[in-house]
């Protein structure tokens, strides 16, 4: 069955980057879309970032843009975000979601001095 | 971008009785090239990343119990569970694909 594992989470001080990745098992992944989704504590999901099947078309949520960067290695069946200047309102379990349907079970990024 | 709001925001619904959730989206997501709405609803439950119950805002994805079921078009969509059972205890979100993603703030469902 289909896997995603993410990592890279943990605790940061503001300004601080990240780098999350997702890996994924049990499908033809360079043929599926993906993205990152994030959840803060206690609070609602909200989308982060869409990458297509081949990389080449690439949407940002308007609070991250300009900040977060999303990639993809088909090779490695992966998936990442490289965070970089980092707010403390970006603290959030990070999910990667193939399709509708495959989430992973996210990774805790947690921002603060 | 496509606002989604839920009401109501939560529930309390006694077992064996009908719960309704309902989405409204801030601009249509019916796509009349493919006669599809991009709509679909999700159970979270603590701990856990959401499930995927309904996409196509009425499909049912596999395995989901046929007592989850989604209606509407263009801007107003609901999810009735048709016999509220104690499984069901969770927070649902509406979510659209039409244009990238944007969800529902979500909609706790308690049994009364």
């Amino acid at each position: 069955q289909v896997q995603l594992v993410e990592s890279g989470g943990g605790l940061v001080k503001p300004g601080g980057s990240l780098r999350l990745s997702c890996a994924a098992s049990g499908l033809t992944f360079s043929a599926y879309y993906m993205s990152w989704i994030r959840q803060a504590p206690g609070k609602g999901l909200e989308w982060v970032s869409y990458i297509s099947s081949n990389g080449t078309t690439i949407y940002y949520a308007d609070s991250v843009r300009g900040r977060f960067t999303i990639s993809r290695d088909n090779a490695r069946n992966s998936l990442y975000l490289q965070m970089n200047s980092l707010r403390a309102e970006d603290t959030a379990v990070y999910f990667c979601q193939i399709g509708l349907r495959n989430w992973g079970q996210g990774t805790l990024v947690s921002v603060s001095s | 971008d496509i606002v989604m709001t839920q009401s109501p925001d939560s529930l309390a619904v006694s077992l064996g009785e009908r719960a309704t959730i309902n989405c409204k989206s801030s601009q249509s997501v019916f796509y009349s090239s493919n006669n599809q709405n991009y709509l679909a609803w999700y159970q979270q439950k603590p701990g856990q990343p959401p499930k995927l119950l309904i996409y196509w805002a009425s499909t049912r994805d596999s395995g989901v119990p046929d007592r989850f079921s989604g209606s509407g078009s263009g801007t107003d969509f609901t999810l009735t569970i048709s016999s509220l059972q104690a499984d069901d205890v969770a927070v649902y979100y509406c979510q659209q694909y039409y244009s990238t993603y944007t969800f529902g703030q979500g909609t706790k469902l308690e049994i009364k």
